[in-house]
């Protein structure tokens, strides 16, 4: 079935590093989202990129879709301990009979060493 | 608040026993669906609706979990004779009826079944 997949699953770095994490799709994706969920939170909408080949910035998050729209990325400079959370990417499959279900990854859960 | 509303957040309830939860979204959206986390695990898509209509199960949602959107506003889903695999987080979310559109998630249920 249809799969995506991040990695890596856990990311510990220290505070003000960047690191860059992957969402990887087994078919094209019409869309990816990001996803951030707080622990015992629930997840929280950060962006939708749509475009081949898009870059978007929010602050220290810069996101990326593949220009085969099969993978994404997220990449996060001067991590701040705010930034504590699980991350998810997930994809909305290319129209396929209508369907409008989000296919999330597993997540990678972000902690910060302050 | 205008956000996507759930109730109860939390249930706890002994095996075979059934129980329902309720979704309110937000007020414009027409679409609804119904997510199952568990820990360490993105949500998983159970069901959606436009409107009234329930367009798309998933084989996730066996024939003891039942939902509807009856006046095409909030949502109720039940599961009838609980089993300990059915703990989890539900989430609900909506999203207007454009396709690909951003989904905004409500605080979630959280059931856990002894």
């Amino acid at each position: 079935g249809q799969q995506v997949m991040q990695i890596p699953q856990y990311q510990h770095v220290q505070e003000g590093e960047d690191f860059t994490t992957y969402c990887n799709s087994s078919t094209t994706l019409s869309n990816i989202q990001w996803y951030k969920q707080r622990p015992g939170g629930h997840p929280g909408f950060l962006i939708q990129l749509v475009k081949s080949g898009e870059v978007k910035k929010q602050k220290r998050l810069t996101f990326q879709f593949g220009e085969a729209k099969k993978n994404s990325s997220l990449h996060i400079t001067a991590t701040q301990t705010t930034d504590v959370g699980t991350y998810f990417c997930a994809g909305h499959l290319l129209p396929q009979g209508g369907s409008e279900k989000l296919v999330f990854g597993k997540g990678m859960k972000l902690t910060v060493n302050p | 608040d205008t956000g996507v509303s759930q109730d109860p957040r939390h249930k706890i309830t002994k095996r075979g026993q059934n129980v329902t939860f309720r979704c309110d979204p937000i007020s414009e959206h027409n679409r609804l669906y119904w997510y199952r986390q568990t820990l360490g695990q993105g949500p998983e898509f159970l069901t959606y609706f436009q409107n009234e209509a329930q367009l798309e199960k998933s084989r996730l949602l066996s024939d003891r979990f039942s939902a509807e959107r009856p006046k095409g506003s909030f949502s109720t889903l039940e599961i009838q004779r609980t089993e300990q695999g059915d703990s989890a987080m539900y989430l609900c979310a909506s999203s207007l009826v454009t396709p690909g559109e951003t989904q905004y998630f409500g605080p979630g249920t959280r059931l856990l079944v002894l």
